[in-house]
């Protein structure tokens, strides 16, 4: 019965290489979050979707690709893995658009050697 | 770009005693928000207070907000083992999208 869910939770790869982090909720809540946190623990907002459109897209590079299924699912696909790609990143989920409370996914930990 | 700077980093305590923790935020914000994230982890959400509010309480939990000074505190009071964990407080802006920024975190042993 786990509220928001990624996998998957360990990722190790070789530069280069293109990967996918799957996330899944089942709150029922309407806007997904994808977050980066690096290895000083400092949490930043990468994409958001509201109801499979994307509402916040900050500066992020474009091997970076969000997409939205259907509300429930918000995957993260990278393209061309790189060493400063390696980070956790964190799937979150809240109840609508501006939805104050934010519901957080586990985390993916990934390392690109 | 950062919007939270939180004191201190890191804080150890013995159960039972009161933790303080600091965040001080630049823009104006709609509200702002404490989150725990306990080792490898992800982030629970504690308290919220919104921007028209000075003061907040949950459980063990204390939150005050001054926007004049742009800072807020959380303060747990009676810490037990199990409140080791880093803590964020994060803040929402009044651009309605949900964005949220965090500050970097402080981390808060409590020794048995």
């Amino acid at each position: 019965d786990t509220a928001v869910s990624q996998t998957p939770k360990y990722l190790v790869t070789q530069m280069g290489n293109d990967k996918s982090i799957k996330c899944e909720q089942n709150l029922g809540h309407d806007t997904m979050y994808w977050y980066k946190q690096d290895s000083k623990k400092f949490l930043k907002i990468m994409f958001s979707y509201n109801n499979k459109e994307l509402i916040i897209n900050e500066t992020v590079p474009n091997r970076f690709s969000p997409k939205s299924p259907d509300k429930a699912h918000l995957n993260l696909h990278i393209n061309s893995l790189e060493l400063g790609d390696s980070a956790v990143y964190f799937c979150a989920s809240s109840q609508a658009v501006g939805g104050e409370t934010q519901y957080f996914g586990p985390g993916t930990r990934l390392l690109v050697l | 770009s950062q919007q939270g700077e939180e004191d201190p980093q890191a804080l150890s305590i013995q159960e039972g005693e009161n933790a303080t923790m600091n965040c001080s935020y630049k823009t104006s914000i709609n509200n702002l928000q404490w989150y725990r994230q306990n080792s490898g982890r992800g982030l629970v959400h504690l308290i919220l207070i919104r921007s028209n509010e000075r003061e907040k309480h949950s459980g063990r939990l204390r939150v005050t907000l001054d926007t004049s000074k742009k800072s807020s505190s959380l303060l747990i009071t009676a810490s037990r083992a199990a409140d080791t964990a880093s803590y964020f407080c994060a803040t929402g802006g009044s651009s309605n999208t949900g964005k949220l920024i965090f500050g970097q975190g402080t981390t808060l042993q409590v020794k048995p």
